[in-house]
């Protein structure tokens, strides 16, 4: 049972750009939430989601930050226009159902340039 | 008062010391408590579950007192590898009482000295 995957590892994007951050729950996890950890920093809930729906966003910032999570694939984390301050650790955990412990991926080291 | 405060740390051991990590978290209605440990530039792993009785793994023991809305973890007999940072975690009921959430304190660094 592969462990949770997140693609790519690292991304480097020009201020402006758009970042596209994968995440591949492990085999049977229907829960996914998203953190993001900047420099010598703990880790800051973002959103949590189910498939084809979004739970709780209320750690995502109101404007360029998205995510979803479809029926069918990955789900996706998506930052349009990105700035320096974007620049950070971005982890995606899993997990079978509501109560038990949520396993990580490697996380995706966003760069902005 | 913060959902989940940690110890803000760090903490410098030598080899062999017992260490002990403090959490309290604010919502009562919490269901769930991890320890989690990341090393530097890795992803958090479950290191273990906090049960109400107790639970032990190893040179490792976790407590619960829900009554004090307290977490704690022990390591014995510190051995070198122990270095990272150690996540207090707690997982809590959010909207209508049907889904939950993941927070997490900030982390105490360790560092076990030779």
């Amino acid at each position: 049972n592969a462990g949770v995957m997140q693609n790519p590892r690292h991304l480097v994007r020009r201020r402006g750009q758009e970042a596209r951050l994968r995440c591949s729950p492990m085999k049977g996890h229907s829960h996914v939430y998203w953190y993001r950890q900047l420099p010598e920093e703990g880790l800051k809930f973002m959103v949590y989601l189910q498939k084809e729906n979004i739970i709780d966003e209320s750690g995502m910032p109101k404007e360029r930050f998205s995510a979803e999570f479809p029926k069918e694939g990955p789900s996706i984390l998506r930052i349009q226009q990105v700035v320096r301050g974007d620049s950070a650790a971005y982890f995606c955990a899993s997990s079978p159902n509501r109560a038990t412990e949520a396993f990580f991926g490697q996380g995706t080291r966003l760069t902005v340039v | 008062r913060k959902e989940v405060e940690q110890d803000p740390g760090p903490f410098n051991v030598p080899e062999g010391a017992t260490v002990a990590f403090n959490c309290t978290y604010s919502n009562s209605a919490s269901q769930s408590f991890f320890w989690y440990r990341q090393d530097c530039r890795k992803e958090p792993k479950l290191l273990m579950s906090v049960y109400s009785s107790g639970n032990e793994d190893g040179r490792f023991t976790a407590q619960l007192n829900r009554a004090s809305q307290y977490i704690s973890l022990l390591i014995r007999d510190s051995k070198l590898s122990d270095s990272a940072t150690y996540l207090c975690v707690v997982k809590g009921v959010i909207g209508g009482g049907s889904n939950y959430k993941l927070t997490f304190g900030k982390g105490t660094l360790l560092t076990v000295n030779p």
